[in-house]
């Protein structure tokens, strides 16, 4: 089945403490992408990848950080998480042109 | 950067009504890609526009771009129950920039 794949579903962590969220696509697609959902804020992106070793800040990179070794690993990386970084992320997938495949997104908490 | 509003943020429906939704860029836009997220659930593709003046239907669902490429809208003709959601725009290429959406509710 073609998939975008998001662990963990929901993550609670304190301030300052590393995480990774991993991302995996199953299509071959060339294009990745991190957004953040906010409420009453849509969904903004984060960072986004037009293939491997090319990655590119969206319109919220700051205190992210990402990589693309893989064409289908795209993990989003937390170096030292705010409480501000709650929010719910999804990781998305696609050929240039058509629309993105969505993951299932991981609800982060930073207490 | 590339800016994309949508309008109205939130809009209660009577079932069997029709609805139509907005979408404004502040630049023109290559292309228009529209999405819907279920209550809980991941965005979904439903459609891209990219010719200027382009209509597209998906049956109760048709989607418009401008003629300047610089909105589009999305209108559902006999609301139900299965539309509730929040539908959500998104322009540009590599970098593709949402909306805030609009949260649909039904009233049965």
């Amino acid at each position: 089945e073609a998939q975008v794949t998001q662990n963990p579903r929901y993550l609670i962590t304190v301030t300052g403490k590393k995480l990774t969220v991993t991302c995996s696509q199953n299509m071959n697609h060339e294009y990745m992408s991190w957004y953040r959902q906010d409420p009453g804020l849509g969904l903004r992106q984060i960072y986004y990848s037009m293939n491997v070793e090319v990655t590119d800040k969206g319109d919220v990179p700051e205190g992210y950080k990402v990589s693309r070794k893989e064409k289908r690993n795209f993990p989003l990386i937390l170096e030292s998480p705010s409480p501000n970084q709650t929010s719910l992320y999804f990781c998305a997938s696609r050929e240039r042109g058509l629309g993105y495949t969505f993951g299932s997104g991981t609800r982060l908490t930073v207490v | 950067g590339q800016q994309v509003m949508q309008i109205p943020q939130y809009q209660h429906v009577q079932e069997g009504e029709d609805f139509t939704t907005y979408c404004n860029s502040s630049t023109t836009l290559s292309n228009i890609q529209w999405y819907k997220q279920r209550p809980g659930g991941h965005p979904v593709f439903l459609i891209q526009l990219v010719k200027s003046g382009e209509v597209k239907k998906q049956k109760r669902l048709t989607f418009q771009f401008g003629e300047a490429k610089k909105n589009s809208s999305l209108h559902i003709t006999a609301t139900q129950t299965t539309d509730v959601g929040t539908y959500f725009c998104a322009g540009g290429d590599y970098k593709l920039s949402f909306g805030a959406g609009t949260t649909v509710t039904v009233r049965a």
